[in-house]
C-alpha cells in the first residue's frame, strides 16, 4: 500500500514560484499521482494528474523523477488565492483491489 | 453543468445510532468515491462504487457501507455509529474510474455525540 508523505505547511510571497513535493516510496507500476487543492469548508479540487516525467496545465506543473517514488507539484506566481491546503493522491493495489490514499496535506500561505 | 451534491449538509447524531448520506454525481459520471476527512487522520478513502458495485474499499470497519443505484447517485450508510466518526464525509465523481478526475461535493458534516 502506498505511503505519501508531504511537509506540513509551507509560506510564500505573491508573486514567488512554489514547489511542494510528496513522497510515495511504495507506489505501484501503475500509479497516476494526482495533487488537489483544497480550501476551508469546500471539497478538495482537481490540480494535475501525470504518470511520470513532466506534466504542465494551465495552472501547474507537475514534475516526477525516473523512479516515481517523489512528485512535486510547481505553482508558478502564487497570489493570495492560492493559500489553501494541497493534497497528493496515489492509488496502490492490494491484491485485485485498488486503494487510494492521500497525502498528509501541506498548508501553503501566500503573503502580500 | 450542475456540481455534486451532498445531502444533509450537517448531521448530528448519538453513540449507537444510524445514519445514511446521500450524493448526487455530476450527470453523466458512473464511478462515486466517498471519503472520510478528520484533523487526526486527513483524508482517507472509503470505498468506490461503479456501475452499482463496490469496485474498490478502503481499510474501514464492516459497519460503513454504500451502494449505488441505477442513475449513479450513492449512498453511504454508518451503522452503530461512535464518537470517532464524527467527521467530514466526502463524495467525488468522475467519469469512469477514481483514476480520472474526481469531482468533490462539498461534504456532509456528520458530529456524533
Amino acid at each position: 500500500l502506498a505511503k505519501t508523505t508531504q511537509p506540513i505547511s509551507m509560506d510564500s510571497y505573491e508573486g514567488q514560484e512554489v514547489n511542494i513535493t510528496c513522497s510515495h516510496n511504495n507506489i505501484a507500476t501503475n500509479d497516476y499521482i494526482t495533487w488537489y487543492q483544497q480550501f476551508p469548508s469546500q471539497g478538495p479540487r482537481f490540480i494535475i494528474q501525470g504518470y511520470k516525467t513532466k506534466v504542465t496545465n494551465e495552472v501547474a506543473s507537475l514534475f516526477i523523477p525516473a523512479d516515481r517514488k517523489s512528485s512535486t507539484l510547481s505553482l508558478p506566481r502564487v497570489s493570495l488565492s492560492d493559500t489553501a491546503v494541497y493534497y497528493c493522491l496515489v492509488g496502490a493495489f492490494r491484491g485485485s483491489a485498488r486503494q487510494l490514499t492521500f497525502g498528509s496535506g501541506t498548508q501553503l500561505t501566500v503573503l502580500p | 453543468k450542475a456540481g455534486v451534491t451532498q445531502t444533509p449538509r450537517y448531521l448530528i447524531k448519538t453513540r449507537g445510532q444510524q445514519v445514511t448520506l446521500s450524493c448526487s454525481p455530476i450527470s453523466g459520471h458512473r464511478s462515486v468515491s466517498w471519503y472520510q476527512q478528520t484533523p487526526g487522520q486527513g483524508l482517507q478513502f472509503l470505498f468506490e462504487y461503479f456501475s452499482e458495485t463496490q469496485r474498490n474499499k478502503g481499510n474501514f470497519p464492516g459497519r460503513f457501507s454504500g451502494r449505488q443505484f441505477s442513475n449513479s447517485r450513492s449512498e453511504m450508510n454508518v451503522s452503530t455509529l461512535e464518537l470517532g466518526d464524527s467527521a467530514l464525509y466526502l463524495c467525488a465523481s468522475s467519469l469512469e474510474t477514481s483514476y480520472n478526475e474526481q469531482f468533490f461535493g462539498p461534504g456532509t458534516r456528520l458530529t456524533v455525540l
